[in-house]
């Protein structure tokens, strides 16, 4: 088992639309989450940190329920510019390494 | 604004030669990070180092070493490049600690092994 996974889609929404990702991780010792966006042929950005209490940033909102290990990303009134690859990110306390999920692709279209 | 420079965006080698990437970062990070990017396998990392002289393996570190002499420069090494080593390239720096601190990107080296 992998230790995040993602729905690697791709999700082909409508401009406007409401689209959302899950991301599972399998160590419940993982202590931080972020996601991240990266475009075609691009380096991955950060789009976000994923807090306890839920985060939103815009049309972006970020969840975390650790007692069923998974965080999710809600995009609203998808924009065109959405479009990208977005990255689950996980990480816990031993060596500091990220743990990146396969991403989940996104296309807005007109 | 973090500055994560790779020396190369393109790069084609020959199987067998040893091939340097080089990365530097401007936000004087203690921690640098090296991984590579390969369709369906994502982001894997190679080598990460938290301090000068420092190195730590990753998840596939075999065939490729590293360096950092310097706290703003990190550099991966193919010892001797082959054909499977063709990939994308990705260097990343952060504050530390690094399981609470966003990873800075550069901009990916495409290494191509003949």
């Amino acid at each position: 088992r992998k230790e995040v996974e993602q729905d690697p889609g791709p999700f082909n929404v409508p401009e406007g639309a409401t689209v959302a990702f899950n991301c599972t991780y399998s160590n419940s010792a993982s202590q931080s989450f972020f996601w991240y966006r990266q475009d075609c042929r691009k380096e991955p950005k950060l789009l976000m940190s994923v807090y306890s209490s839920g985060n939103e940033d815009g049309r972006f909102t970020a969840q975390l329920n650790r007692a069923s290990q998974y965080i999710s990303l809600l995009i609203r009134d998808s924009k065109l510019s959405d479009s990208a690859t977005y990255l689950c990110v996980v990480t816990y306390n031993q060596g500091g390494k990220l743990i990146f999920g396969q991403g989940t692709e996104l296309s807005v279209k007109p | 604004d973090v500055k994560v420079t790779q020396s190369s965006r393109y790069l084609v080698k020959r199987t067998g030669e040893k091939v340097f990437l080089e990365c530097v970062q401007d936000m004087d990070h203690e921690n640098m990070f090296w991984y590579r990017q390969d369709p369906g396998l994502g982001l894997r990392l190679i080598y990460f180092s938290y301090d000068v002289k420092m190195k730590e393996k990753g998840d596939i570190p075999e065939g490729y070493s590293v360096s950092r002499e310097k706290k703003e420069r990190f550099s991966l090494i193919l010892e001797s490049a082959s054909t499977n080593q063709t990939s994308m390239y990705l260097c990343a720096s952060s504050l530390p600690p690094g399981w609470a601190q966003p990873q800075h990107f550069g901009d990916g080296t495409r290494l191509s092994i003949l």
